[in-house]
Order: structure tokens, then C-alpha cells, then sequence
């Protein structure tokens, strides 16, 4: 298995840039979780996703933030327009229908906004 | 609401030595516990869970943690420890939501491990 896959793996961006960042979790797997990793907050949820249905986006920082998961096999967090606060290591996670809902991570993006 | 309480944000232990890294939960609804390890620049990797089956749970590479409710802990150990040991460790909690899928997880602060030679 592949794992979690994301993209890019480094983003560096000029503050007010609309940036994307993409994912593609394990095949079989119908929950899908944005994280966020930062040294001041940790890591901190964003968003989560079951059955490609936003299930809480309370931890979505502020109205920049959106998140898509058109299919099963595919989800993007978008921030438009980007400031340096969002620097940080952003990652996805993908956990297995009817598990004990353990997750498995990405390999992270690691944004930085100039 | 949940959360999670990691005592020592480093610690540091002797090549071969006992392994103990703290966490206390805080959960309104029964948990599930895991440890994650993350290397540098790398994502997380499962470490084990607690699912509500047996209290002492072994995991990957030699670790264990024992689920206590009565003290709402689910401390890390591992009996020698090895160099490659040397990582951030984080303990996270969760729940399910109530149309029974993966909730997202509550992660504590992470304790940095340092193994010294």
C-alpha cells in the first residue's frame, strides 16, 4: 500500500496567494482528517471528513480555510488569500471503515507564507 | 470534550534504560488512546491504540502502554531503550461521532525523548 499521499511536500508562498494543498488517502479508507502542526499549538484538527461528507470543520481557523473532498480518493485544503500565521506543517490522515478509528498520516506539507 | 496532558515535555534516559512517557485523558464518552511517534520531518506513525479490549497493550518496536481508568492514564513504557528511540511521542484520544465513524483525534503536546549514550 502507497500510504497517505500528499502534495506538495514543501510550499513556499507570498502572503495574499491563494494555495492548495492535496491528498490522497489509503484506498478502502472513508474518513479523512486535515491536521495542523504548529510549535506554538501543537497539532490541532481542522477538518474531518466520512464518506466524503464534512462531518465537523469547527477547528477550520477562519474563513480562508476550505476544504473539498470531491471523491473517496482525493481531498484539497485551500487557503485564499494565504498570511504568514498559516505557516506551518499540514497534514492528512486517512482511517479505515469500521476500525477502532486508528489513523494514518501523510508525510505533511510544510507551508511557509513570506 | 476531550483532552490529553503530557507530563514532560522532554525526557531524557540512558541507553538501555526504562522508557516512561506520561498521559493523562480527559474524555466525556469512553476512550480511545493512541501513541504516536513522529521522527524529524516525517508524519506520524502509530506507536498502538487502546480499543476497549485488554488494558495492556503491546505496540510496535518493543513499546507498551496500560490503560487505567481509574487514574485516567495511558502512560508509554518500553523496558531498555535504543538509540533509534530518540523521536517526539504523542499521545492522542478519541471518540466516535454519533453516525459511528472515526472522530478526530485530541492530541496532547508531545514529549521529546532523548536518549543519551
Amino acid at each position: 500500500d502507497a500510504g497517505v499521499i500528499q502534495s506538495p511536500r514543501h510550499e513556499v508562498t507570498e502572503m495574499g496567494q491563494e494555495v492548495t494543498l492535496r491528498c490522497k488517502p489509503i484506498s478502502g479508507h472513508n474518513s479523512l482528517f486535515w491536521y495542523r502542526q504548529t510549535m506554538m499549538r501543537g497539532l490541532e484538527l481542522l477538518i474531518y471528513f466520512n464518506n466524503n461528507v464534512p462531518i465537523d470543520d469547527s477547528g477550520m481557523p477562519e474563513d480562508r480555510f476550505s476544504a473539498k473532498m470531491p471523491n473517496a480518493s482525493f481531498s484539497t485544503l485551500k487557503i485564499q488569500p494565504s498570511e504568514p500565521r498559516d505557516s506551518a506543517v499540514y497534514f492528512c490522515a486517512s482511517s479505515p471503515k469500521g476500525s477502532s478509528y486508528e489513523q494514518y498520516f501523510g508525510p505533511g506539507t510544510r507551508l511557509t507564507v513570506t | 470534550a476531550q483532552s490529553v496532558t503530557q507530563l514532560g515535555s522532554h525526557v531524557s534516559v540512558s541507553e538501555g534504560a526504562l522508557v516512561l512517557l506520561r498521559c493523562n485523558y480527559s474524555s466525556s464518552v469512553p476512550p480511545y488512546l493512541f501513541w504516536y511517534v513522529q521522527y524529524p520531518n516525517q508524519g506520524l506513525q502509530l506507536l498502538l491504540k487502546y480499543t476497549s479490549a485488554a488494558t495492556l497493550v503491546k505496540g510496535i518496536n518493543g513499546f507498551e502502554a496500560e490503560f487505567k481508568k481509574s487514574e485516567t492514564s495511558f502512560h508509554l513504557t518500553k523496558p531498555s531503550a535504543h538509540m533509534s528511540d530518540a523521536a517526539e511521542y504523542f499521545c492522542a484520544v478519541s471518540g466516535s461521532y454519533s453516525g459511528g465513524g472515526a472522530d478526530g483525534l485530541t492530541f496532547g503536546k508531545g514529549t521529546h525523548l532523548i536518549i543519551q549514550p
